[in-house]
């Protein structure tokens, strides 16, 4: 196991709700990454965080925003859900680049 | 062109093989390469790092190309349990990038 884990394990959500996802990484990372995978798809890379500062960002629009806090662990908030945000929602922790995954949330909105 | 790319597959083997998966990518400035495995329903699990001097690790061989910009993964003696989706991370700055994977079935 990788020590990375992730709340909920299970979500369903309506159009336009609002969703946070919750992630606690390895001890001693201090690295946080989101990823979105739909399926039959290799993950998408939505943010990074480090030390509480996002440090990187892929092709996602602004309704997709994170937190870190200062023991590392990290939120992922979506708003005014769609029906494509359907997907499973993957963290991520590292030290030195090597990215250890929690078990991901499956997120499905009807 | 899609910035990291692999061939789906699948890739049907039987117990014993070998096998092998390359993954391309487009940014000659990306600096850090990785295999992943995902198994169905899970949460990707590092394979190895991948460097240019090459690697191994047991019946696990990676290998990196920069001039032709793209890594390889060899699976010698493939075993059931190898049976997953093998994806490749290429990392370009701070932006981590997966292939889309390729899906192996080791058969009996």
């Amino acid at each position: 196991e990788t020590g990375v884990t992730q709340s909920p394990t299970h979500l369903i959500k309506t159009r336009g709700q609002q969703v946070t996802l919750r992630c606690s990484s390895q001890s001693g990372h201090n690295t946080v990454s989101w990823y979105q995978q739909a399926l039959g798809q290799g993950p998408q890379f939505i943010f990074q965080y480090y030390r509480e500062e996002e440090n990187g960002r892929g092709n996602f629009p602004p309704r997709f925003s994170g937190l870190q806090f200062p023991n590392y662990s990290s939120e992922l908030n979506v708003n005014a859900l769609e029906l494509d945000d359907s997907a499973l929602y993957l963290c991520a922790s590292s030290l030195a680049g090597e990215q250890y995954f929690g078990p991901g949330t499956r997120l499905t909105v009807t | 062109r899609k910035e990291v790319e692999q061939d789906p597959g699948p890739f049907n083997v039987p117990e014993g093989a070998t096998v092998a998966f390359n993954c391309t990518y487009s940014n000659s400035a990306s600096q850090s390469f990785f295999w992943y495995r995902q198994d169905c329903r899970k949460e990707p699990k590092l394979l190895m790092s991948v460097y240019s001097s090459g690697n191994e690790d047991g019946r696990f061989t990676a290998q990196l190309n920069r001039a032709s910009q793209y890594i390889s993964l060899l699976i010698r003696d493939s075993k059931l349990s190898d049976s997953a989706t093998y994806l490749c991370v290429v990392i370009t700055g701070q932006n981590f990038v997966f292939g889309p994977g390729t899906r192996l079935s080791v058969l009996p």
